[in-house]
């Protein structure tokens, strides 16, 4: 089954703990992205990865980094976490730059930082 | 911000009905998408319209773009229960990165 998948679904974190969230694709995409949601906000553009060992700052990169050695996976490092990074986190892909705009997204990380 | 807003924010129908929202942008766009979530899961892509476009169509969807007006609309037909969800647009003006809008959240009732 094609699919986008994140590890883990669900994480309750302490402030300053590093953490990383794992994002793998299936579908031989090239195009990669990372998204969070908070509420009255929508959905914003965290890092994005037109192809391995290629990636590029989206709106919101601060707090974050990123790294694509395998094309199929795009992992989100949180190297000291902060309240503020609490949020739903979506990983998604897409199979080219061309075809970038259709893009599947995973089922989504929600993570807590206290 | 270059985000995208869509109005109304949440909207309820009874199944049967149709239903219309819409997104504005701020900049020149090369395409505008629409996107549904189902409460807490991953979005899912209905359609892309591209900027020399100005209709689409997909089953029962229907988008319009006027870039004059840097506005769409996104009208489901015979909206059924299945149909509630989150419906966000998705603009890119820069060609790489995106912009998602804040969302309209659609009720419809059985």
């Amino acid at each position: 089954e094609a699919q986008v998948t994140q590890n883990p679904r669900y994480l309750i974190t302490v402030t300053g703990k590093k953490l990383t969230v794992t994002c793998s694709q299936n579908m031989n995409h090239e195009y990669m992205s990372w998204y969070r949601q908070d509420p009255g906000l929508g959905l914003r553009q965290i890092y994005y990865s037109m192809n391995v060992e290629v990636t590029d700052k989206g709106d919101v990169p601060e707090g974050y980094k990123v790294s694509r050695k395998e094309k199929r996976n795009f992992p989100l490092i949180l190297e000291s976490p902060s309240p503020n990074q609490t949020s739903l986190y979506f990983c998604a892909s897409s199979l080219s730059a061309t075809h970038r705009y259709e893009q599947y997204f995973g089922p989504g990380t929600r993570l807590t930082v206290t | 911000s270059q985000q995208g807003e869509e109005d109304p924010q949440a909207l309820s129908i009874q199944e049967g009905e149709n239903a219309t929202m819409n997104c504005s942008y701020k900049t020149s766009i090369n395409n505008l998408q629409w996107y549904r979530q189902n409460s807490g899961r991953g979005l899912v892509h209905l359609i892309l319209i591209r900027s020399n476009e100005r209709e689409k169509h997909s089953g029962r969807l229907r988008v319009t773009l006027d870039t004059s007006k840097k506005s769409s609309s996104l009208l489901i037909t015979a909206s059924r229960a299945a149909d509630t969800a989150s419906y966000f647009c998705a603009t890119d003006p820069t060609g790489n990165q995106f912009y998602f809008g804040t969302g309209t959240s659609l009720t419809v009732i059985p």
